[in-house]
């Protein structure tokens, strides 16, 4: 089983809709990331959390919220979807305790495409 | 603010041969890494090769090498013996002060030909 999951690995949905794109995580991290994934962009921020009481803003956070359910689980909702949220989206983790390289795990992204 | 820039949007290669993807950034930090990041038709991003800022020795990890130039802020990637599996997308990244935050770059298309 990958240490990072993400569900639903794609899904179609209608402009106005509410989405919400799940993560679990089994490495026992504490740091856990949103990034959106959009062609000749790279991948950029959206929400990170660095333990179940603390969330952040990233680079791209309007349109967006999260939610730190459990040291596990870091979930990201789209309240009302519209056309250009369209992306891969992933979920990533990262260890908080030294030696600290600040390398990323990801899950194998969420294909999200907004009509 | 950081930025990473990596100017080649697609490349490819011969089986075989020697393919170099570059990268530059942009910061006021003395201390960080940089990472390259390989992106399969499988979606799954994977850790190719990573570097510490304070370290001169450039990275090496079996066919893929960087050449770090921190005057320069430039931080390529050389693969070696290029092979149909190596065929992905390519981010290069940097985070400083192993803060976790990553920032990417746009990416490198990889084809490697047969």
């Amino acid at each position: 089983d990958a240490d990072v999951t993400q569900t639903p690995r794609n899904r179609i949905t209608k402009t106005g809709k509410r989405i919400m794109l799940e993560c679990s995580q089994t490495k026992g991290h504490d740091r856990m990331y949103w990034y959106r994934q959009d062609p000749g962009l790279g991948l950029r921020l959206i929400y990170y959390s660095f333990d179940v009481k603390d969330i952040n803003k990233g680079e791209i956070s309007d349109g967006y919220s999260v939610s730190r359910q459990a040291q596990a689980k870091f979930s990201l909702s789209l309240e009302s979807a519209i056309p250009n949220q369209t992306a891969l989206y992933f979920c990533a983790t990262s260890e908080v305790e030294l030696p600290n390289t600040g390398e990323l795990f990801f899950g194998e992204g969420s294909r999200l495409t907004v009509l | 603010a950081q930025t990473v820039t990596q100017s080649q949007p697609e490349m490819s290669v011969q089986e075989a041969e020697t393919v170099t993807l570059s990268c530059t950034y942009d910061t006021s930090e003395s201390n960080y890494y940089l990472f390259w990041y390989k992106q399969p038709p499988s979606r799954q991003m994977i850790l190719v090769i990573r570097q510490e800022a304070y370290k001169q020795q450039n990275a090496t990890e079996n066919r893929f090498s960087v050449n770090f130039q921190k005057a320069a802020k430039s931080f390529s990637l050389k693969i070696s013996d290029s092979q149909l599996g190596d065929t992905a997308m390519y981010f290069c990244a940097f985070t400083h002060n192993a803060g976790n935050m990553l920032t990417f770059g746009g990416g490198t298309r990889l084809m490697v030909k047969p």
